[in-house]
């Protein structure tokens, strides 16, 4: 079974960093590309970071480029999400998820239950 | 960026209604197309992907159609568990884009 299990979210301050896990099995890991998908409170789904299954291609969104960098282990099996000059626009549910196979992180098939930052003085 | 825009952004329905919602591209995405289902506080779930591909698992009351920049999911007889929020997702060209979703209330 497919199980994706994030972590690492809480209430930071404006300007302030944290780094977002997400831990995966009952799949090989490194077979698939990953991506980060937000969800400010009472609003939609927005996508904004992908990782090819090796960890070598990324993507982020403009809203978060510069501040934030996506990055993977796969001995590990653990997806990351650093987020660096948190702004209050960040306070979202985090959700990580799983992409089609290794390199297309477009196609989502599983999503883990998410973890909460708000982002507040 | 491709735009993804639903219609309609909620609605109301009882049990056994069909339902029908929309999806339309700011361009062609061909048939790169997912729906999935979020229920209140959970994470989304994929029902649809490329347009009208049903995952393992999801009833076959859920039916998907369309290509280029039109696309519909339809709920053949709805039942208490579909109450839920619908998303429309591109999967053509990166940046992934939603829709805005749309909100199926009971009547």
């Amino acid at each position: 079974e497919v199980q994706l299990l994030e972590s690492g979210g809480g209430l930071v301050q404006p300007g302030g960093s944290l780094r977002l896990s997400c831990a995966a099995s009952g799949f090989t890991f490194s077979d698939f590309a990953m991506s980060w998908v937000r969800q400010a409170p009472g609003k939609g789904l927005e996508w904004i970071s992908g990782i090819t299954g090796s960890g070598v291609n990324t993507y982020l969104t403009d809203s978060v480029k510069g501040r934030f960098t996506i990055s993977r282990d796969n001995s590990k099996n653990t997806l990351f999400l650093l987020m660096n000059s948190l702004r209050a626009e960040d306070t979202a549910v985090y959700y990580c998820a799983r992409g089609e196979n290794a390199y297309n992180w477009n196609d989502v098939d599983y999503w883990g239950q998410g973890t909460l930052v708000a982002v507040s003085s | 960026d491709i735009q993804m825009t639903q219609s309609p952004s909620s609605l109301s329905a009882s049990v056994g209604d069909r339902v029908t919602i929309t999806c339309r591209a700011s361009q062609s995405i061909k048939s790169y197309l997912n729906w999935h289902q979020q229920k209140p506080g959970k994470a989304p779930k994929l029902l649809i992907s490329a347009a009208s591909s049903l995952q393992s698992g999801v009833p076959s009351r859920f039916s998907g159609s369309g290509s280029g920049t039109d696309f519909s999911l339809t709920i053949s007889s709805l039942q208490p568990e579909d109450f839920a929020t619908y998303y429309c997702q591109q999967s053509y060209s990166t940046p992934v884009t939603f829709g805005q979703g749309t909100k199926l209330e009971i009547k």
